[in-house]
């Protein structure tokens, strides 16, 4: 059973299209996050939720929205995509924010052309 | 500050031992982490250590912690050609959990 999934692993779309990306953990965990990393590697975070509660919003455009249904999902739905959007975004969980280890998820590869 | 550094390239021979090496800025970090990512993969949790130890082994992993100056390193021994990968280190940046990363450093192992 994958702990960490997301879907889909790769989305090509067009400039100016509206995109989400899943997440989900089975991991029972409280807190969950999303990560971008861009072409040349380089891994930010993004977003982090708590109980369904944002805790970290990183200086990231508000065209970028995640939503929480439950603990256990963490989506990012991403509106009007530019160009620069293109990167491999990571989803992860952990139990604690604070203190404990953070699991990934397998990645999904964004292009936008 | 929020600032880990790492260098970017390593190449090594398989059998010998490999050492990565990272610098962080954050002196309140409670835990620091070690992840290995394959192409085209996720990101792998190799190893994690507390800020109050020194140092901590894992099978073939040896994570030394200098406090002082800040500095972490990873050592991988009789590496292999499947420890090719791209190895990041990450400090706990004590808010809600953020982790920050360092740039990557891609180890080659050559047969």
């Amino acid at each position: 059973d994958t702990a960490v999934s997301q879907t889909p692993k790769y989305l090509v779309t067009q400039m100016g299209n509206d995109k989400s990306i899943k997440c989900e953990q089975n991991l029972g965990h409280d807190t969950m996050y999303w990560y971008k990393q861009d072409s040349k590697k380089f891994l930010k975070i993004m977003f982090s939720y708590n109980n369904k509660e944002l805790i970290i919003n990183e200086t990231v455009p508000n065209r970028f929205s995640p939503k929480s249904p439950d603990k256990a999902h963490l989506n990012l739905h991403i509106n009007s995509l530019e160009l620069g959007d293109s990167a491999v975004y990571f989803c992860a969980s952990s139990q604690e924010a604070v203190t404990d280890t953070q699991y990934f998820g397998p990645g999904t590869r964004l292009t936008v052309l | 500050g929020e600032d880990v550094e790492q260098s970017l390239f390593l190449s090594v021979r398989e059998g010998d031992s490999s050492v990565i090496n990272c610098t962080y800025t954050d002196s309140s970090s409670t835990y620091l982490y070690w992840y290995k990512q394959e192409p085209g993969a996720g990101l792998q949790l190799l190893t994690y250590i507390f800020s109050n130890m020194d140092m901590k082994q894992d099978q073939r992993l040896t994570v030394l912690l200098n406090k002082k100056d800040k500095h972490l390193s990873l050592r991988i021994a009789d590496t292999q050609t499947g420890d090719s990968a791209i190895y990041f280190c990450a400090e706990n940046y004590n808010q809600g959990g953020k982790l920050i990363f360092g740039q990557g450093t891609e180890l080659s192992v050559k047969p």
